[in-house]
């Protein structure tokens, strides 16, 4: 079984719609992320929580909000879909790397978001 | 932030060796080097990370020039499997000494396999 996986894989919404991702994990880390990935731009980070009672804001925030239900789920929702948020997104959690205080991230499939 | 430069695309054959190259000629003395991978129609995974020496794994070889503006992401003998986007990021050592909270992707290289 994956140990980060993503609901649903792929969506289809209309413009003004709510929707949410959801990602579960069981890896048993505290962290968790959700990305964006558009054609050419490469990822980028959406929010992100170090734990159940913290939540961050990350580079494109603006039309998201994230809730965080347990260590092991991190849901993203969007509000109002828009067109310009169709794209692919990643969930993500991440372990301390022992000796060097950095941090390995272990990606979901991702889910693909069409906003017509 | 420092950050990375990269070829957009590459190409090597199967069974030899593929060198990624990597530029950061702004590089802070404390950010580390990672690189990441993705493969077509999956999420990224980690490949390999180092500070200053060189680093070897099971999946790839780092190193990194002595001045540390650059590195390079060695595939000792690559196959089909290994073609995919790479991606080089550097990785600040925060107060909390996690390091990279904030991973930045670029758009990395996209590397071709030719059979």
């Amino acid at each position: 079984d994956a140990d980060v996986t993503q609901t649903p894989r792929n969506r289809i919404t209309k413009t003004g719609k709510r929707i949410m991702l959801e990602c579960s994990q069981t890896k048993g880390h505290d962290r968790m992320y959700w990305y964006r990935q558009d054609p050419g731009l490469g990822l980028r980070l959406i929010y992100y929580s170090f734990d159940v009672k913290d939540i961050n804001k990350g580079e494109i925030s603006d039309g998201y909000s994230v809730s965080r239900q347990a260590q092991a789920k991190f849901s993203l929702s969007l509000e109002s879909a828009i067109p310009n948020q169709t794209a692919l997104y990643f969930c993500a959690t991440s372990d301390l790397i022992r000796g060097s205080g950095q941090e390995t991230q272990y990606f979901g499939p991702g889910t693909r978001l069409l906003v017509l | 932030d420092a950050k990375t430069t990269q070829p957009n695309s590459m190409e090597s054959n199967e069974e030899e060796p593929v060198h990624l190259p990597c530029n950061h000629s702004t590089i802070s003395g404390t950010d580390y080097i990672h690189w990441y991978r993705q493969l077509p129609s999956q999420g990224p995974e980690y490949v390999i990370h180092g500070l200053t020496s060189n680093v070897n794994n099971r999946m790839a070889s780092l190193a990194i020039a002595e001045d540390r503006k650059s590195s390079t992401l060695i595939l000792h003998r690559a196959t089909l499997r290994d073609a995919a986007v790479y991606y080089c990021i550097l990785s600040p050592k925060g107060v909390t000494n996690f390091g990279n909270e904030k991973l930045t992707f670029g758009t990395g290289t996209r590397l071709t396999i030719i059979p």
